[in-house]
């Protein structure tokens, strides 16, 4: 079986210092890990994802992403918060044939000017 | 625009009627998925198509929602004798999958639901 948990519902930054969004996931295959950001009434936009390439992924303004196996976990981070920054995001895990995806349950960024 | 669009974007509907959202994913993309998500939660999957093959459907599709994708290109999700508890924002994602590399799938805006 597969699982995602994002162990944050909510994080508040302030504008320029670090975020660090928490996801581990179970899979018993080898996992797809994917991090997406929804902005209000939005679609999902790609962040990065991890296809067993680089445990340490870059993604898309500034983010990355580090996969540790021994940890079971893919957390999001990023040097410096911006206020643009501010929305959703989601973690996803995906077995090898990609058949389905798997959603966390969400972490809304708070960012504070 | 060459992504993932879907229609329409907003849909207001009565209890009991039917509704249709169309998707049109990015051109050349064999593989299409339905996703729903209410307020506060992630997207749930609820089916997905294989070119025109429909290959597996979640339980949360019940027998009022059918989806299809009859060339193998865009798709309807099509929602019968709607009810309140259907209200949800439907997402369509598309991907190209290709041996066994890996793949990402792209979201549309999705289509918001209000049953009312």
């Amino acid at each position: 079986a597969q699982s995602v948990t994002q162990l944050d519902s909510h994080v508040s930054v302030s504008e320029g210092t670090p975020v660090l969004l928490r996801c581990n996931y179970s899979s018993s295959y080898s996992p797809s890990l994917f991090w997406y950001v929804q902005h209000p009434n939005k679609g999902l936009q790609l962040l990065l994802k991890y296809t067993s390439a680089a445990t340490l992924v870059k993604g898309i303004n500034g983010f990355e992403a580090e996969f540790k196996k021994s940890e079971t976990s893919f957390h999001l981070t990023k040097p410096s918060a911006h206020m643009s920054d501010a929305a959703e995001y989601f973690c996803v895990v995906s077995l090898y044939n990609f058949n389905k995806f798997y959603f966390g349950s969400g972490t809304k960024l708070n960012v504070k000017p | 625009d060459t992504g993932v669009s879907q229609d329409p974007r907003h849909k207001i509907t009565k209890r009991g009627q039917n509704v249709t959202f169309r998707c049109d994913p990015i051109s050349e993309h064999n593989r299409l998925y339905w996703y729903r998500q209410t307020l506060g939660q992630g997207p749930e999957f609820l089916t997905y198509f294989q070119n025109e093959a429909q290959l597996e459907k979640s339980r949360l599709l019940s027998d009022r929602f059918s989806a299809e994708r009859p060339k193998g290109s865009f798709s309807t999700l099509e929602i019968q004798r709607t009810e309140q508890g259907d209200s949800a924002m439907y997402l369509c994602a598309s991907s190209l999958i290709r041996g066994g590399s890996g793949n990402t799938i792209y979201f549309g805006e999705g289509s918001w639901l209000t049953v009312v």
